[in-house]
């Protein structure tokens, strides 16, 4: 049963550019959560999907954007891209209330020079 | 709104001592609990959770956490700590009533084994 998948591992961008990030839940899931993790931060929630639609968001600007796609992968866009983008993104995969247990990728690491 | 606080950011503590990290929370209603672990260039990984029922919860790798729900407090603890624990411990709450909640998380603490 594979788990929660993340692709690219590593990603250097530079400023101003705009970066994918992929992400596949585990098998029978069908929310995703995406988290982005500074050097030395907790994760701080980004935003959700369920049914292909952004459900709910944290405090975050609307350069960073994502999709569900109807097999429950999805991705995170991030546009113009801010040297404090440089952080670990984390995706995060749970079956029926989001809120009660979430699985974690290992991440991809962005550095933005 | 949810917030968790992390008292310590860092612990350390030598191999085979008992370890307490401790963690207290804010919230308007009734929450669910975790603790998860991250090691060095990995994701998170689940520890324990509490969602109901007795507040004394056991999780992976020799590790319980207790909720006190007077005191605002999940504390984890484990009787006798190893080399392998070395890591990022988070403390996360979630009011988890539905759907469309969300996860936050403390700040972390390092947890460091002394030999």
């Amino acid at each position: 049963d594979a788990g929660v998948t993340q692709s690219p591992t590593h990603l250097i961008k530079t400023r101003g550019q705009q970066v994918t990030l992929r992400c596949s839940p585990k098998s029978g899931h069908d929310t995703v959560s995406w988290y982005q993790q500074a050097l030395g931060q907790g994760p701080q929630f980004i935003f959700q999907y369920y049914e292909e639609e952004e459900r709910q968001r944290g405090n975050f600007p609307d350069r960073f954007s994502g999709h569900q796609f109807p097999n429950y992968s999805s991705e995170l866009n991030v546009n113009a891209l801010l040297l404090g983008d440089s952080a670990l993104y984390l995706c995060a995969s749970s079956l029926g209330l989001a809120g009660r247990e979430q699985y974690f990728g290992p991440g991809t690491r962005l550095t933005v020079t | 709104a949810q917030s968790v606080t992390q008292l310590d950011s860092q612990v350390p503590v030598f191999e085979e001592a008992p370890v307490e990290l401790r963690c207290n929370y804010s919230s308007s209603v009734s929450v669910y609990l975790f603790w998860y672990v991250q090691y060095p260039n990995q994701g998170l990984q689940l520890l324990l959770k509490y969602l109901s029922g007795s507040t004394l919860v056991k999780g992976i790798n020799g590790f319980e956490a207790e909720f006190n729900k007077s005191q605002t407090s999940f504390h984890l603890r484990k009787p006798s700590v190893h080399i392998s624990d070395t890591a990022e411990y988070f403390c996360a709450v979630s009011e988890g009533r539905n759907r469309d909640d969300k996860i936050i998380f403390g700040k972390g603490t390092r947890l460091h084994i002394l030999p």
